[in-house]
């Protein structure tokens, strides 16, 4: 079974500094790691994902996450936060060895950015 | 346009009534799903559909089910609408595939008092 446990419901930061959003996975098999983001009143759009090439995988907006096997980790990453990066990021993972991959998500890390 | 549409956008109903939420794509994608999401608890998968003849239970379809009515379409009902069924739903769309990816429709807030 597949699970990720996101550190933080809530992370502040100010504009310019660096964001870093926590996320284990668990899994019995060679996963796959997403990375989801939430903006206000919308649906979820990927950031990013890793799919067991190269494991520092760029995304979007200038994020990027590195895949960790040894600590079962595939946290976030930008080095300097805009005000537009406000929303509610989510890890996700699903097995990499079966034909469907049911996405399991964590429980979300919304980012605060103060002027 | 968007891809993956959803209505209503906003439903508010009553304990043990009749609701429907619609949710349409025009990806062309086979894979269709269901999310509800509580804050604190991430996004839960309700249903799957992988075409419109393969329906697949989530982790908590009890009190839903769904219908598939064409490759564009995926409809969620929930028979007798209960308070704890209040959530943001989603709907999501993918293709097959090893390194899929899901896309998510805007999602439709629904209050059940």
């Amino acid at each position: 079974a597949q699970s990720v446990t996101q550190l933080g419901s809530h992370v502040s930061v100010s504009e310019g500094a660096l964001v870093l959003l926590r996320c284990n996975y668990s899994s019995s098999v060679p996963p796959y790691l997403f990375w989801y983001v939430q903006y206000p009143n919308q649906g979820l759009q990927l950031l990013l994902k890793y799919t067991s090439a190269a494991t520092l995988v760029k995304g979007i907006n200038g994020f990027e996450a590195e895949f960790k096997k040894s600590e079962t980790s595939f946290h976030l990453t930008k080095p300097s936060a805009h005000m537009s990066d406000a929303a509610e990021y989510f890890c996700a993972v699903s097995p990499a060895n079966t034909g469907f991959q049911k996405l399991v998500f964590g429980t979300g890390t919304r980012l605060l950015v103060s002027p | 346009d968007a891809d993956v549409t959803q209505t209503p956008r906003n439903r508010i109903t009553k304990t043990g009534k009749r609701i429907m939420l619609e949710c349409s794509q025009t990806k062309g994608h086979d894979r269709m799903y269901w999310y509800r999401q509580d804050p604190g608890l991430g996004l839960r998968l309700i249903y799957y559909s992988f075409d419109v003849k393969d329906i697949n239970k989530g982790e908590i379809s009890d009190g839903y089910s769904v219908s598939r009515q064409a490759q564009a379409k995926f409809s969620l009902s929930l028979e007798s609408a209960i308070p704890n069924q209040t959530a943001l739903y989603f709907c999501a769309t993918s293709e097959p595939g090893l390194q899929e990816t899901q896309y998510f429709g805007p999602g439709t807030r629904l209050l059940v008092l």
